[in-house]
């Protein structure tokens, strides 16, 4: 299985604050790197595919990088909504898994 | 809007069968863009994906879990199911039923979860 680490676990934050998150594979996964965001009690909600591909309806705030092995997830300006926990997910080999998650707390 | 909706029992005794549905409304299961997927979220494994279904009837099925599981799928419902036997305390989770891109791999919509607690 392709393991997948994410990188802080948490993180205190302040809004207006600029975030990213890292997720690294331990073998190249090309660009086959999602996000999601999930909040207490809810889903997983996708945001970004493809590693930097924008899910519709999410915020331009929002943006993914990366290939191969590294990738990163930005929030360019925190906003009171952004807390959460964030996961990475590789879509390259199956099983599917995901990186352990950082939750972003308020500082 | 794809909406999806867990249901089943909420409390499975230990070795016995754990047995969910899930509902799919505002659209088709069948269809060539989709494939029908378990994840079930407990706080010591984090995120794990337990297999997918296609509306023709083909199976993918995480080979941890592969000897255990069973995906399936009644089109004239537009449901499709997971049956996890033989199950312990480490199968508490969340288990979601969510809708997986049928090219690209990632999960765009998800069921609210359902709560299973595997205990006597």
């Amino acid at each position: 299985d392709i393991q997948m680490t994410q990188s802080p676990s948490s993180l205190s934050a302040s809004v207006g604050d600029r975030l990213t998150i890292t997720c690294r594979a331990d073998q190249s996964i090309n660009t086959y790197l999602n996000w999601y965001q999930q909040k207490p009690g809810k889903a997983p909600n996708l945001l970004v595919f493809h590693a930097s591909t924008l899910q519709s309806g999410v915020p331009s705030r929002f943006s993914g990088s990366g290939s191969g092995t590294h990738f990163t997830l930005t929030i360019s300006s925190l906003q009171p909504e952004d807390f959460a926990t964030y996961y990475c997910q590789q879509s390259h080999t199956t099983p599917l898994t995901f990186g352990g998650g950082t939750k972003v707390e308020i500082k | 809007q794809v909406q999806l909706q867990e249901s089943g029992p909420g409390l499975v005794k230990p070795s016995q069968t754990l047995s969910l549905t899930c509902t799919v409304s505002g659209g088709s299961i069948s269809t060539d863009d989709n494939y029908w997927t378990w994840i079930r979220q407990s706080p010591g494994k984090g995120l794990e994906w337990i297999g997918y279904i296609y509306f023709r009837g083909s199976t993918y099925y995480n080979p941890s879990l592969e000897s255990r599981v069973t995906i399936s799928v009644d089109t004239s419902k537009n449901q499709f199911s997971l049956n996890l036997r033989s199950v312990t305390a480490a199968d508490t989770a969340i288990y979601y039923c969510v809708s997986q891109d049928s090219t690209n791999y990632f999960f765009d919509f998800w069921g609210q979860g359902a709560l299973v607690t595997v205990s006597s």
